[in-house]
């Protein structure tokens, strides 16, 4: 069966510091690998996608890798800050298709 | 803010009670979902309509009624609910260009069910 997997445990990081999050996957070949951050109460919000074409991609302190060989994205905050702190959704989908299927996210918390 | 608003945002029911979530978006979208986020899982799609259209139920129990009356409304009717349905339903919009590269989805603050 497909899977998306990404940390359960909270990743606790130094203000200043480059937070990495791993979404692996198996049984599942996606063309685009999406970023979402989502906030207590709230819904996701879109940060990033990266095509299976593309290698890495960035937006000001954001920067995703894509390696379809590894079946792996890694998703890094650079100069991390406290506002930062939320959870991140990485998100899957097919060629043509608006379908996504989700991780269960992963927390970042960064200490002032 | 992100120009997709639900309603309620809280909701406690009973097993036996009947009520509905409504979403609407100010986008002018042409696409809505509807989602389940339970906790210590992913977020499940449930359903798609496009151009009020039901494009797709991923296999959802029928005590779970979508309803789309126009692109920019989205309602989910609920009735016979379990505990196990206790989660947040987020609705979510896009702009179906037709193109092979997936539309942004916009999604709203969700609302948070309960049922006893």
């Amino acid at each position: 069966s497909q899977k998306i997997e990404q940390n359960s445990e909270a990743l606790n990081i130094q203000e200043g510091k480059t937070a990495t999050l791993t979404c692996n996957y198996t049984n599942y070949s996606p063309a685009y690998l999406q970023w979402y951050r989502q906030d207590p109460g709230r819904g996701p919000v879109f940060l990033l996608l990266i095509r299976e074409n593309e290698k890495e991609k960035r937006k000001e302190r954001l920067k995703v890798t894509f390696d379809t060989t590894l079946k792996q994205s890694l998703f890094h905050i650079t100069a991390s800050q406290p506002a930062d702190s939320a959870t991140y959704l990485c998100a899957l989908s097919l060629y043509g298709n608006n379908r996504l299927a989700f991780g269960k996210g992963n927390q970042v918390v960064v200490i002032p | 803010e992100t120009g997709v608003t639900q309603t309620p945002r809280h909701l406690v029911m009973g097993m036996t009670n009947k009520k509905s979530l409504k979403c609407e978006q100010h986008l002018g979208h042409n696409a809505m979902y509807w989602y389940k986020q339970s906790a210590k899982k992913p977020l499940e799609l449930m359903f798609v309509y496009n151009f009020k259209e039901q494009t797709e139920n991923n296999s959802v129990p029928s005590r779970f009624s979508p309803e789309c009356p126009n692109s920019s409304h989205l309602f989910l009717h609920l009735h016979t609910l379990q505990p196990e349905d206790s989660a947040l339903y987020l609705c979510a919009s896009s702009q179906d260009r037709g193109t092979s590269v997936p539309d942004t989805q916009y999604f709203g603050p969700g609302t948070r069910l309960t049922v006893l």
